[in-house]
């Protein structure tokens, strides 16, 4: 079946540009992850949905930092007045409900954004 | 929060060898830690996981072990093959928390 699906796989844009990720989940998984990762580093969680609500946004650095999953599926990671440090991998991962935080976390191959 | 370490953070064994990765977390409360595998340009995946509740767990070439009174769970691999180099990740988790990841160990198996 299909994994998860992220869009686009590299972006770039300039300094101070908006910009949208767009994820995609594996069907029937009603948790739903974002994490960015830096280059040698670990996966650095963002936020965290269950369905449409955002069960946890501890992660996200500050406001300029915003994702919505409307439907409880597709979910957008929004990121205004890019800086040059947002600079990253941002990886998407969906899970089963039951599984959520302490089971397989089913990732997607990322969407590499470069800020110029 | 919780507090995941990793060492080493690069490693290099011969065809055949064994590697051993280690992890040490701060909070008594995580109980559960999963291992992940990065290779170039994919999502990590899960090869691995243990529980609290449990000291050790293997699954072929693959092994965990974690010690819960010292805060320390390691991974490791017997008989190692080129297709186990990759980025290695450990994580931990109290349940109620997401994920918290080390910095990885870049693993190369040398033919």
């Amino acid at each position: 079946g299909a994994g998860v699906s992220q869009t686009p796989s590299n972006k770039v844009t300039e300094k101070g540009k908006y910009v949208e990720l767009r994820c995609d989940p594996i069907s029937g998984h009603t948790a739903l992850y974002w994490y960015r990762q830096s280059l040698g580093q670990g996966p650095e969680f963002l936020i965290y949905f269950q369905g449409t609500g955002a069960a946890d946004d501890s992660g996200l650095p500050n406001d300029r930092f915003f994702a919505v999953r409307p439907e409880g599926s597709v979910s957008t990671l929004k990121i205004q007045r890019t800086e040059r440090g947002d600079s990253a991998v941002y990886l998407c991962a969906s899970a089963y409900r039951g599984s959520a935080n302490t089971g397989e976390l089913f990732f997607g191959e990322g969407s590499r954004l470069t800020v110029l | 929060g919780e507090n995941v370490e990793q060492h080493p953070s690069t490693l290099s064994v011969q065809e055949g060898d064994s590697a051993v990765i280690k992890c040490t977390y701060s909070d008594s409360a995580s109980n559960y830690f999963p291992w992940y595998k990065q290779e170039l340009g994919k999502g990590p995946q899960l090869i691995i996981d243990i529980r609290s509740n449990v000291g050790e767990k293997k699954d072929q070439r693959i092994a965990v072990t974690l010690n819960k009174t010292a805060k320390h769970f390691s991974l490791h691999i017997t008989e190692t093959q080129p297709e186990d180099s990759a980025v290695y990740f450990c994580a931990a988790s109290m349940g109620n928390t997401p994920l918290v990841f080390g910095k990885g160990t870049r693993l190369s198996v040398i033919a």
